[in-house]
């Protein structure tokens, strides 16, 4: 059984560009949350989503980001014109339909954007 | 905001020794935490889990033990070896929410 799977796994764009980050959630999971992390600090709640719908988006700037999960295919991370304090590791974790408020979520491996 | 924190950002061990690394939270709603073992260049790690009802709980070589009273939770591990150095993060998710908050993490060095 896979677990969660992201790519790319290191991402290099320009000041400006978009990036576009993937994550597919383990086999059966059907929750999807994104997390960033700045070096030497721990990981910073972004979005929560479940298929087709946003479930709770506090920890995502207002501007530039957005996040979806399509019936079909992986969740996207989307960062319109991105700028060099985008530079973070991002992650993406799931958990399953199933187990109440007591939810472990799996992490992936993370995706690495460097904005030059 | 986050509500949790790590008193000792870095622990240097000997192989063989046992390890104890300490996290404090600030929301008592919380019911629901996790210790993560994070290597360099991968994702977190699920180590063990602990429920509100319960105060300890043991895995493989690695103990969580969970005071309410003090909001303190701390992680023990047992004949700390190589492999074991990491980082560790506490997260505590809220009752009724489905994120995590997670501390800032503390490195843990095992030195042969």
């Amino acid at each position: 059984n896979a677990g969660v799977m992201q790519n790319p796994r290191h991402l290099v764009r320009r000041r400006g560009q978009e990036a576009r980050l993937r994550c597919s959630p383990m086999k059966g999971h059907s929750h999807v949350y994104w997390y960033r992390q700045l070096p030497e600090e721990g990981l910073k709640f972004m979005v929560y989503l479940q298929k087709e719908n946003i479930i709770d988006e506090s920890g995502m700037p207002k501007e530039r980001f957005s996040a979806e999960f399509p019936k079909e295919g992986p969740s996207i991370l989307r960062i319109q014109q991105v700028v060099r304090g985008d530079s973070a590791a991002y992650f993406c974790a799931s958990s399953p339909q199933s187990g109440g408020v007591y939810n472990e979520q799996f992490f992936g491996p993370g995706t690495r954007l460097t904005v030059l | 905001g986050e509500s949790v924190g790590l008193h000792l950002p870095t622990l240097s061990v000997q192989e063989g020794d046992n390890s104890i690394i300490n996290c404090a939270y600030s929301n008592s709603a919380s019911d629901y935490f996790i210790w993560y073992k994070q290597e360099s260049g991968k994702g977190p790690q699920f180590i063990i889990d602990i429920r509100s009802n319960m105060d300890k709980r043991q895995g493989q070589r690695v103990t969580v033990l969970l005071n309410k009273t003090v909001k303190h939770l701390s992680l023990q591990i047992a004949a700390t070896q190589p492999g074991d150095s990491a980082v560790y993060f506490c997260a505590e998710k809220l009752d009724n929410f489905n994120k995590f908050y997670f501390g800032s993490g503390t490195k843990l060095n095992v030195k042969p």
